[in-house]
């Protein structure tokens, strides 16, 4: 059964420290989400992406954040500038054509210490 | 502003004894609404999309149900295997798919 696919499961980074978060989404969907979830808090939404550009984002999503398909297969989720609460799970998760329903990763834990 | 309310935050249930689980929503114009069920350490499993008031789906032991206003998961005769966080989720018909998310209700089922 196709699957999202994200790595790495575990990040453990400095503040301060660029991290680059990778996803590859059911092959294919057209419709790519990072989502956040703070240790006991609910799932956040933080961007969308449609042909090759961000389509909405959250105010979670400032500067620090970008994100981008390199490739045919991923797309990432970039930190430039880590915060101590930055520290969650991370989802990415795809959606196909003419589909509302979204499937989700299994998450990547970023720990910034 | 969009909101998802879930309860109750937490539910523990004896084998076999059937439950529900609310979902209260308030959305601009509902696109649809979903369940998802989430393990510990794991990404949300997508359970059931429902679009419109009146509207039923059925997975097992699970059955969701949808009014203007708020939805109800149904678990018949649960087993320990079906504990896990229930994740309520609401689309709206603008904006571009985002979903927006309730604290979810921890369900426990004891043998």
């Amino acid at each position: 059964e196709p699957e999202v696919t994200q790595t790495p499961s575990h990040q453990v980074t400095q503040m301060g420290q660029e991290v680059i978060l990778r996803c590859v989404p059911i092959s294919n969907h057209l419709y790519f989400y990072w989502y956040r979830q703070i240790l006991g808090q609910k799932v956040e939404f933080l961007v969308s992406f449609y042909n090759n550009e961000i389509s909405e984002k959250s105010e979670i999503f400032d500067d620090q954040f970008s994100v981008e398909r390199p490739d045919g297969s991923n797309f990432t989720l970039k930190i430039r500038s880590t915060k101590l609460e930055d520290s969650a799970m991370y989802f990415c998760a795809s959606t196909g054509q003419g589909y509302t329903e979204a499937f989700f990763g299994q998450g990547t834990r970023l720990t910034v210490v | 502003e969009d909101q998802v309310t879930q309860s109750p935050e937490a539910l523990r249930l004896q084998e076999g004894e059937s439950s529900s689980l609310n979902c209260s929503y308030t959305v601009s114009g509902l696109r649809g609404l979903f369940w998802y069920r989430q393990d510990p350490g794991k990404g949300p499993e997508f359970l059931f999309t429902l679009y419109s008031a009146g509207e039923e789906k059925e997975k097992e032991r699970l059955k969701a149900t949808l009014t203007k206003k708020e939805s109800f998961l149904h678990i018949t005769a649960p087993k320990p295997e079906d504990s896990a966080t229930y994740l309520c989720a609401v689309q709206a018909r603008t904006g571009f798919q985002k979903l927006v998310f309730g604290t979810g209700t921890r369900l426990l089922v004891s043998p």
